[in-house]
């Protein structure tokens, strides 16, 4: 079956690090994807990593580790703007995405 | 700035009345997706076209279909929504299937059933 978990909810202030620990178990991995989503708003593309490893864009960063079904999605310098839902989703066999419910993230002043 | 369009934004209707809700890309994508997305939970795959052929996931009910009249155009049919079809409903593209190809997604629809 088709598992993905991230924790509901993390909150941060204003200039601090919050890493989002995403865990799955899925059939087939082609890829692992983050995304960003504001309240009422779609979700917008922030990474993908398909190979083990770290990989940094600016003040968000990316980890997989395959054998471990796990990854993280670390956010630096937080922002109020930043205050949003993270979405793993993990790229199946066939091509689609499996997403996990999502870690709303909170930050305050 | 090739985008992915969604109307309208907001849309109400009754229970058991049909309804439309409508997505167009300038994307010049293969694949276009529609998903549901209730509070707080993953967005959950109702069905995809790529190109023409149309892939229905397997819990899908039959009260949803779907068109794709052309590349730019998709549409998501709602033959008689209940109060439980209440959700956001988000359309994506990708230029191809398969692994690692990014979705792209439109501002959703946030559906309404009185």
């Amino acid at each position: 079956g088709q598992n993905i978990d991230q924790p509901t909810e993390m909150t941060a202030t204003e200039g601090a690090i919050v890493q989002i620990n995403c865990t799955y178990q899925t059939s087939g991995f082609n890829g692992l994807f983050w995304y960003q989503q504001h309240a009422g708003e779609a979700p917008t593309f922030l990474s993908y990593n398909v190979l083990d490893g770290l990989e940094e864009k600016g003040r968000f960063s990316s980890f997989l580790s395959r054998s471990k079904g796990y990854s993280y999605l670390l956010l630096k310098e937080l922002q109020m703007k930043d205050s949003a839902s993270y979405l793993c989703a993990v790229n199946d066999s066939w091509g689609k995405l499996q997403f996990g419910a999502g870690t709303q993230v909170v930050v305050t002043p | 700035d090739a985008m992915v369009i969604q109307n309208p934004r907001y849309q109400v209707t009754q229970f058991g009345k049909p309804v439309t809700l409508s997505c167009s890309q300038t994307l010049n994508h293969n694949v276009m997706y529609w998903y549901q997305q209730k509070s707080s939970q993953a967005p959950k795959l109702l069905f995809h076209y790529y190109d023409k052929d149309f892939n229905n996931e397997a819990d899908t009910p039959d009260n949803f279909q779907s068109r794709r009249p052309n590349t730019s155009f998709c549409f998501l049919d709602i033959r008689s929504p209940g109060l439980g079809d209440a959700a956001m409903y988000l359309c994506a593209t990708s230029r191809d299937r398969g692994g690692g190809e990014t979705q792209y997604f439109g501002p959703g629809t946030r559906l309404l059933v009185l």
